[in-house]
């Protein structure tokens, strides 16, 4: 298993501005998952991050707008950067480690933007 | 494209037997995992099938066949606590996860 500790745990933002959310693994892992889950709705993944490369982004998501880092095998930032009213959603991290492969999760950020 | 289905919300009574329902369409198939979510919280791993058949863990029971592209979580002795949306999520050819939307468990006393 994998503890994840992940943090703001909420926080209220004004459009235009920035927030970056932190992820701190209790273990080493190759990949770091960033979702975001939209209330009612199915995870989305914004991006797959590599220790030492650049982060993956998935089709719908750019590094400019989520940049990501990937400092080394337990750590790794998402920046939501210039904000809207349309990025207010729960972002998390994520990991696969265990037997099958499970996906372990941080606790997860509850964004605002207003 | 890639899809997987749940149905959206289910009600059931405290003490009795549920299942939640899930088909899929994936390119590839690594495995297929089932997860609780609790309102504001984040998933946690329920349940994992790679082979056909049922997996027996406690009260929770998920099944699995590869050819009809379906499994079901089934939650006996339901408890108030159960109230959560379960996620059904798949590994696809790039053992890449595929989730669905989740299905809301109301229980009622």
């Amino acid at each position: 298993s994998a503890v994840i500790s992940q943090k703001p745990s909420r926080d209220i933002c004004q459009r235009g501005t920035s927030l970056t959310i932190q992820c701190q693994v209790d273990s080493q892992v190759t990949m770091m998952f960033w979702y975001r889950q939209q209330p009612g709705q199915s995870l989305t993944l914004i991006a797959t991050a590599n220790q030492g490369s650049e982060a993956t982004y998935e089709s719908g998501f750019v590094i400019d707008k989520f940049p990501i880092s990937r400092p080394n095998l337990t750590f790794s930032t998402l920046t939501v950067s210039n904000m809207s009213p349309e990025d207010s959603s729960i972002y998390l991290c994520s990991v696969s480690v265990g037997e099958h492969a499970e996906a372990f999760f941080g606790q997860g950020t509850r964004l605002t933007v207003v | 494209g890639q899809n997987i289905d749940q149905p959206t919300e289910m009600t059931a009574t405290e003490g009795a037997i549920v299942q939640i329902n899930c088909t899929y369409q994936t390119s590839g198939f690594n495995g297929l995992f089932w997860y609780q979510q609790h309102a504001g919280e984040a998933p946690t791993f329920l349940s994992y099938n790679v082979l056909d058949g049922l997996e027996e863990k406690g009260r929770f029971s998920s099944f699995l066949s590869r050819s009809k592209g379906y499994s079901y979580l089934l939650l006996k002795e339901l408890q108030m606590k159960d109230s959560a949306s379960y996620l059904c999520a798949v590994l696809d050819s790039n053992y890449q996860l595929i989730w669905g939307a989740g299905t809301k468990l109301i229980i009622k006393p």
